[in-house]
């Protein structure tokens, strides 16, 4: 139980384009998922807080309007990366609890490669 | 906000050995800390996790260890094997993790 779907599981996009990027719990319901960015060899960094019927937490440092999150069922929640710079480019994964305080069930990530 | 510092950043041991990783956090009101283990290119798994209201929790070869007075938890691998080579990261409430540990074992 407890499955995350994330896609897709790699895109390559041209600077100046958007890409979006779809997470979804399959089994169960999820009211928060969290959204990260990771480097190669470093730590997961938590880019935001989606909510299901409202506008998403931004963490300290990360452009709202650069990343638009979208909430808009309990089972979905998507990554728009808008005008994509090669910097943009980066391991984006995504996760979410079936309670707060539980574990973190992680999609497989998306691999983002801006030309 | 929470801060959460991990060591060491990378761990070789010998197969059959322990290794040991800690974790250290800032905020005393966090109750939630679980590890993760992340295989190359695959997505983080939960291996074992802890509540504040536990200091020890075991797992067959893997054990973790809180201590809430000095903010600090730890993770124990006995009997280390090859495929516990992986990056393992620490996170306190869940959301806030370590910069992570590449744990190498030696054959």
């Amino acid at each position: 139980g407890a499955v995350v779907s994330q896609h897709p599981s790699w895109v390559i996009c041209k600077s100046g384009t958007s890409v979006k990027i779809e997470c979804r719990s399959l089994d169960f319901q999820a009211t928060t998922m969290f959204w990260y960015r990771q480097f190669p060899k470093q730590s997961l960094m938590l880019m935001a807080t989606s909510n299901e019927g409202s506008k998403a937490t931004y963490e300290q440092g990360v452009e709202k309007d650069k990343f638009l999150i979208n909430h808009a069922s309990l089972t979905l929640s998507t990554l728009t990366v808008t005008s994509a710079h090669p910097e943009d480019s980066s391991f984006y994964i995504c996760s979410a609890q079936t309670v707060s305080y539980s574990p973190l069930h992680f999609g497989n990530g998306t691999r983002l490669t801006v030309t | 906000g929470e801060n959460v510092e991990q060591h060491p950043s990378t761990l070789s041991v010998q197969e059959g050995d322990s290794a040991v990783i800690k974790c250290t956090y800032s905020d005393s009101a966090s109750n939630y800390f679980p590890w993760y283990k992340q295989e190359l290119g695959k997505r983080p798994q939960l291996i074992i996790d802890i509540r504040s209201n536990v200091g020890e929790k075991k797992d067959q070869r893997i054990a973790v260890t809180l201590n809430k007075t000095a903010k600090h938890f730890s993770l124990h691998i006995t009997e280390t094997q090859p495929e516990d080579s992986a990056v393992y990261f620490c996170a306190a409430e869940g959301l806030t993790f370590g910069k992570g540990t590449h744990l190498i074992i030696q054959p």
